[in-house]
């Protein structure tokens, strides 16, 4: 079945250092995919999201970049801050579904350490 | 513009009893998605549903669990009969299109003693 894998599951760096998480899908046909950070207790918020149509986007702080051929995208933040710590899930919309619904990455626990 | 409200936050019940989770869209959005979070685990896929109507539902496990996106009032998941592994998170999403962006709510935490 359908499968996004996530890595690393754990990622520690020093305050204003980058990060980079990255996913691989397995369905050829996804043609959209979120990123989603979730602090403790509280819901997943959309940070970033990337279609199909395009290699990279940015706002702000944070970049996607996806390689079609290759199956995976990653999540690059830059200039971390201690706020920026949080689970962070990568997603991928099923590409022969109509429904929009996601497949999820197991999750990253990111640590900025100050 | 006030964003996906679930209701409640917190639910205790004891094994056999009945869970019902309550979920109301953002304005205008007329797909709900449910997921389930297990501790240390990613969301996973259980059902989406537009207004009256269940469109996929291959999330979700055969039996004691149901759904439903009635014409007026919130989203309702419901699980029957409750065992200890239903204990998790439960988040909906609503998406104001088919394929849209989903706006996830803050979730249900459910523990079955």
């Amino acid at each position: 079945g359908e499968n996004v894998e996530q890595h690393p599951s754990t990622l520690s760096v020093q305050e204003g250092d980058s990060a980079v998480i990255k996913c691989t899908y397995s369905d050829s046909a996804s043609n959209y995919f979120p990123w989603y950070k979730q602090e403790l207790g509280k819901r997943p918020q959309l940070i970033i999201d990337i279609r199909s149509n395009v290699g990279e986007k940015k706002d702000q702080r944070i970049a996607v970049t996806l390689n079609k051929t290759a199956k995976h995208f990653s999540l690059h933040i830059t200039e971390t801050q201690p706020e920026d710590s949080a689970v962070y899930f990568c997603a991928a919309s099923i590409g022969s579904s109509n429904t929009g619904k996601l497949i999820f990455g197991q999750g990253t626990t990111l640590q900025v350490k100050p | 513009n006030a964003g996906v409200m679930q209701n409640p936050r917190h639910l205790v019940r004891r094994r056999g009893q009945e869970a019902r989770l309550r979920c109301s869209p953002m304005k205008g959005h007329s797909h709900v998605y449910w997921y389930r979070q297990l501790p240390e685990e990613g969301l996973k896929f259980m059902v989406y549903l537009q207004k009256e109507n269940i469109i996929d539902e291959s999330g979700m496990p055969k039996e004691r669990f149901s759904a439903e996106f009635p014409k007026e009032g919130p989203s309702i998941l419901r699980i029957q009969q409750v065992v200890r592994g239903d204990s998790a998170a439960y988040f909906c999403a609503s998406s104001p299109l088919e394929k849209g962006t989903q706006y996830f709510g803050p979730g249900t935490r459910l523990l079955v003693l």
